[in-house]
Protein backbone atom coordinates (compact mmCIF):
# COMPACT_ATOMS: atom_id res chain seq x y z
CA UNK A 1 0.00 0.00 0.00
CA UNK A 2 1.50 3.23 -0.94
CA UNK A 3 2.17 5.66 2.31
CA UNK A 4 2.65 9.59 1.61
CA UNK A 5 3.91 11.52 4.01
CA UNK A 6 3.70 15.43 4.81
CA UNK A 7 6.02 17.27 7.26
CA UNK A 8 5.60 18.95 9.00
CA UNK A 9 2.30 18.45 10.41
CA UNK A 10 1.97 21.64 11.88
CA UNK A 11 3.72 25.58 11.28
CA UNK A 12 2.90 28.66 12.57
CA UNK A 13 5.08 31.28 10.84
CA UNK A 14 4.41 35.21 10.93
CA UNK A 15 3.38 37.72 7.42
CA UNK A 16 6.14 37.86 5.37
CA UNK A 17 8.23 34.80 5.98
CA UNK A 18 8.64 32.02 3.59
CA UNK A 19 8.28 28.21 3.83
CA UNK A 20 8.40 25.40 2.82
CA UNK A 21 6.37 21.86 3.30
CA UNK A 22 6.86 18.19 1.87
CA UNK A 23 4.93 15.50 0.39
CA UNK A 24 7.40 12.01 0.18
CA UNK A 25 5.61 8.58 -1.32
CA UNK A 26 6.82 4.81 -0.13
CA UNK A 27 6.49 3.95 -3.96
CA UNK A 28 7.01 6.45 -7.36
CA UNK A 29 4.00 8.90 -7.64
CA UNK A 30 1.42 8.62 -10.95
CA UNK A 31 0.26 11.68 -10.66
CA UNK A 32 0.80 13.89 -7.79
CA UNK A 33 -2.35 16.83 -6.89
CA UNK A 34 -1.47 19.40 -4.21
CA UNK A 35 -4.76 20.85 -2.75
CA UNK A 36 -5.37 23.26 0.34
CA UNK A 37 -8.45 23.39 2.99
CA UNK A 38 -9.62 26.50 4.31
CA UNK A 39 -12.06 26.21 7.56
CA UNK A 40 -15.43 24.78 7.23
CA UNK A 41 -14.87 24.02 3.67
CA UNK A 42 -13.45 21.11 1.37
CA UNK A 43 -10.07 21.18 0.07
CA UNK A 44 -9.13 22.83 -3.38
CA UNK A 45 -7.13 21.35 -6.14
CA UNK A 46 -3.81 23.96 -6.36
CA UNK A 47 -1.97 22.24 -8.80
CA UNK A 48 -0.98 18.87 -10.39
CA UNK A 49 2.72 17.63 -11.49
CA UNK A 50 3.22 14.60 -13.48
CA UNK A 51 6.79 14.82 -15.19
CA UNK A 52 9.95 14.30 -12.99
CA UNK A 53 11.85 17.56 -11.92
CA UNK A 54 8.85 19.78 -12.97
CA UNK A 55 8.66 22.89 -11.45
CA UNK A 56 5.08 24.78 -11.41
CA UNK A 57 4.44 28.30 -10.13
CA UNK A 58 1.49 29.56 -8.83
CA UNK A 59 1.34 33.29 -8.07
CA UNK A 60 3.86 33.16 -5.12
CA UNK A 61 3.47 28.78 -4.59
CA UNK A 62 6.49 26.77 -5.65
CA UNK A 63 5.96 23.26 -6.55
CA UNK A 64 8.60 21.11 -6.93
CA UNK A 65 8.38 17.35 -8.19
CA UNK A 66 11.62 15.20 -7.35
CA UNK A 67 13.47 13.56 -10.28
CA UNK A 68 12.60 9.73 -8.89
CA UNK A 69 8.63 11.18 -8.53
CA UNK A 70 8.89 10.05 -4.81
CA UNK A 71 9.06 13.01 -3.13
CA UNK A 72 7.75 16.82 -3.67
CA UNK A 73 7.55 20.33 -2.13
CA UNK A 74 5.69 23.48 -1.74
CA UNK A 75 7.23 26.69 -1.33
CA UNK A 76 5.62 29.66 -0.20
CA UNK A 77 6.97 33.19 -0.93
CA UNK A 78 6.07 35.80 1.40
CA UNK A 79 3.50 34.40 3.18
CA UNK A 80 0.33 36.24 4.35
CA UNK A 81 -2.78 35.21 6.47
CA UNK A 82 -4.89 34.12 3.26
CA UNK A 83 -2.32 31.50 2.87
CA UNK A 84 -3.57 29.42 6.30
CA UNK A 85 -5.24 26.56 5.99
CA UNK A 86 -4.69 22.49 5.64
CA UNK A 87 -2.24 21.72 2.57
CA UNK A 88 -2.71 18.48 1.44
CA UNK A 89 -1.08 16.55 -1.62
CA UNK A 90 -2.69 13.37 -3.03
CA UNK A 91 -1.68 10.50 -5.91
CA UNK A 92 -3.29 8.46 -7.90
CA UNK A 93 -4.01 4.86 -7.13
CA UNK A 94 -4.57 3.22 -10.76
CA UNK A 95 -6.65 -0.40 -9.27
CA UNK A 96 -8.09 -2.74 -12.09
CA UNK A 97 -11.27 -4.35 -11.34
CA UNK A 98 -13.18 -7.01 -14.52
CA UNK A 99 -11.08 -5.26 -16.74
CA UNK A 100 -11.44 -1.13 -16.31
CA UNK A 101 -9.27 1.01 -14.57
CA UNK A 102 -10.13 3.29 -11.28
CA UNK A 103 -8.29 5.69 -10.17
CA UNK A 104 -8.47 6.00 -6.62
CA UNK A 105 -7.23 9.25 -5.20
CA UNK A 106 -4.46 8.84 -1.22
CA UNK A 107 -4.07 11.95 0.69
CA UNK A 108 -0.99 12.57 2.72
CA UNK A 109 -1.98 13.88 6.57
CA UNK A 110 -1.51 17.02 5.48
CA UNK A 111 0.05 20.26 6.80
CA UNK A 112 -1.61 22.76 9.00
CA UNK A 113 -0.15 25.91 8.11
CA UNK A 114 -1.04 29.00 10.09
CA UNK A 115 0.10 32.51 9.10
CA UNK A 116 -0.04 35.20 12.10
CA UNK A 117 -0.64 38.82 10.44
CA UNK B 1 -23.17 26.53 -11.37
CA UNK B 2 -23.33 25.03 -7.48
CA UNK B 3 -20.19 21.96 -8.35
CA UNK B 4 -20.75 19.79 -5.49
CA UNK B 5 -23.71 20.22 -2.81
CA UNK B 6 -23.38 17.98 0.59
CA UNK B 7 -26.96 17.97 2.89
CA UNK B 8 -27.31 18.29 6.05
CA UNK B 9 -24.16 20.77 7.02
CA UNK B 10 -24.26 19.39 11.13
CA UNK B 11 -25.90 16.34 11.91
CA UNK B 12 -26.02 14.47 15.57
CA UNK B 13 -27.15 10.83 15.88
CA UNK B 14 -27.29 8.56 19.00
CA UNK B 15 -25.39 5.14 18.80
CA UNK B 16 -27.57 2.88 16.77
CA UNK B 17 -29.60 5.29 15.23
CA UNK B 18 -29.38 5.53 11.11
CA UNK B 19 -29.02 8.38 8.83
CA UNK B 20 -28.51 9.26 5.14
CA UNK B 21 -26.15 11.93 3.42
CA UNK B 22 -26.92 12.79 0.53
CA UNK B 23 -24.43 14.22 -2.23
CA UNK B 24 -25.43 16.15 -5.45
CA UNK B 25 -22.68 16.95 -8.61
CA UNK B 26 -24.29 19.03 -11.85
CA UNK B 27 -20.92 18.79 -13.71
CA UNK B 28 -21.95 15.47 -14.79
CA UNK B 29 -18.96 14.08 -13.72
CA UNK B 30 -19.10 9.81 -13.84
CA UNK B 31 -16.54 9.31 -11.00
CA UNK B 32 -18.26 10.17 -7.68
CA UNK B 33 -16.44 9.56 -3.75
CA UNK B 34 -17.39 9.45 -0.23
CA UNK B 35 -14.29 10.07 2.09
CA UNK B 36 -13.92 10.85 6.21
CA UNK B 37 -11.21 13.13 7.79
CA UNK B 38 -10.06 12.49 11.57
CA UNK B 39 -7.33 14.47 12.89
CA UNK B 40 -4.12 13.81 11.59
CA UNK B 41 -4.56 11.43 9.47
CA UNK B 42 -6.14 13.31 6.49
CA UNK B 43 -8.49 11.92 4.08
CA UNK B 44 -9.89 8.46 3.81
CA UNK B 45 -11.61 6.81 1.18
CA UNK B 46 -14.83 5.45 1.98
CA UNK B 47 -16.99 4.25 -1.10
CA UNK B 48 -16.46 5.39 -4.71
CA UNK B 49 -18.35 5.20 -7.87
CA UNK B 50 -17.44 4.81 -11.37
CA UNK B 51 -20.89 5.67 -12.83
CA UNK B 52 -24.40 5.13 -12.10
CA UNK B 53 -25.72 2.31 -11.03
CA UNK B 54 -21.93 0.93 -9.36
CA UNK B 55 -20.25 1.22 -5.98
CA UNK B 56 -16.73 -0.05 -4.96
CA UNK B 57 -15.44 -0.21 -1.64
CA UNK B 58 -12.42 2.22 -0.49
CA UNK B 59 -10.03 2.09 2.82
CA UNK B 60 -12.31 2.02 5.37
CA UNK B 61 -16.14 0.48 4.01
CA UNK B 62 -17.24 -0.92 7.44
CA UNK B 63 -20.49 0.10 8.60
CA UNK B 64 -21.44 2.63 5.58
CA UNK B 65 -23.03 1.79 2.52
CA UNK B 66 -23.82 3.75 -0.70
CA UNK B 67 -26.08 4.02 -3.50
CA UNK B 68 -25.52 5.71 -7.23
CA UNK B 69 -29.00 5.59 -8.81
CA UNK B 70 -28.66 8.68 -10.53
CA UNK B 71 -25.69 9.96 -12.10
CA UNK B 72 -26.06 13.10 -9.96
CA UNK B 73 -26.18 11.71 -6.63
CA UNK B 74 -24.49 9.74 -3.91
CA UNK B 75 -25.96 8.38 -0.89
CA UNK B 76 -23.88 7.70 2.13
CA UNK B 77 -25.63 5.53 4.80
CA UNK B 78 -25.02 4.56 8.08
CA UNK B 79 -27.47 2.04 9.38
CA UNK B 80 -25.97 1.66 13.13
CA UNK B 81 -24.14 4.59 13.89
CA UNK B 82 -21.12 4.13 16.01
CA UNK B 83 -19.25 6.87 18.25
CA UNK B 84 -16.01 5.87 15.90
CA UNK B 85 -17.97 7.41 13.19
CA UNK B 86 -18.08 10.51 13.91
CA UNK B 87 -16.07 12.50 11.59
CA UNK B 88 -16.53 15.25 8.83
CA UNK B 89 -17.75 13.46 5.63
CA UNK B 90 -16.42 14.90 2.28
CA UNK B 91 -18.24 13.76 -0.87
CA UNK B 92 -16.28 14.53 -4.27
CA UNK B 93 -16.65 13.98 -8.01
CA UNK B 94 -14.59 14.26 -10.94
CA UNK B 95 -14.36 13.17 -14.23
CA UNK B 96 -13.58 9.76 -16.42
CA UNK B 97 -9.83 10.41 -16.40
CA UNK B 98 -7.14 9.50 -14.45
CA UNK B 99 -5.25 11.94 -12.62
CA UNK B 100 -8.23 14.20 -12.88
CA UNK B 101 -8.73 16.68 -9.49
CA UNK B 102 -11.26 16.27 -7.47
CA UNK B 103 -14.09 18.61 -6.88
CA UNK B 104 -15.62 18.83 -2.95
CA UNK B 105 -18.43 19.54 -1.06
CA UNK B 106 -18.02 21.47 2.18
CA UNK B 107 -18.53 18.63 4.21
CA UNK B 108 -21.17 16.96 6.66
CA UNK B 109 -19.99 17.11 10.44
CA UNK B 110 -21.23 14.46 12.13
CA UNK B 111 -21.17 13.56 15.94
CA UNK B 112 -22.31 10.35 17.48
CA UNK B 113 -22.86 10.01 21.25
Amino acid sequence: TQLLEQSPQFLSIQEGENLTVYCNSSSVFSSLQWYRQEPGEGPVLLVTVVTGGEVKKLKRLTFQFGDARKDSSLHITAAQPGDTGLYLCADYIADNAGGTSYGKLTFGQGTILTVHP
Amino acid sequence: NAGVTQTPKFRVLKTGQSMTLLCAQDMNHEYMYWYRQDPGMGLRLIHYSVGEGTTAKGEVPDGYNVSRLKKQNFLLGLESAAPSQTSVYFCASSYLRGGSPLHFGNGTRLTVT
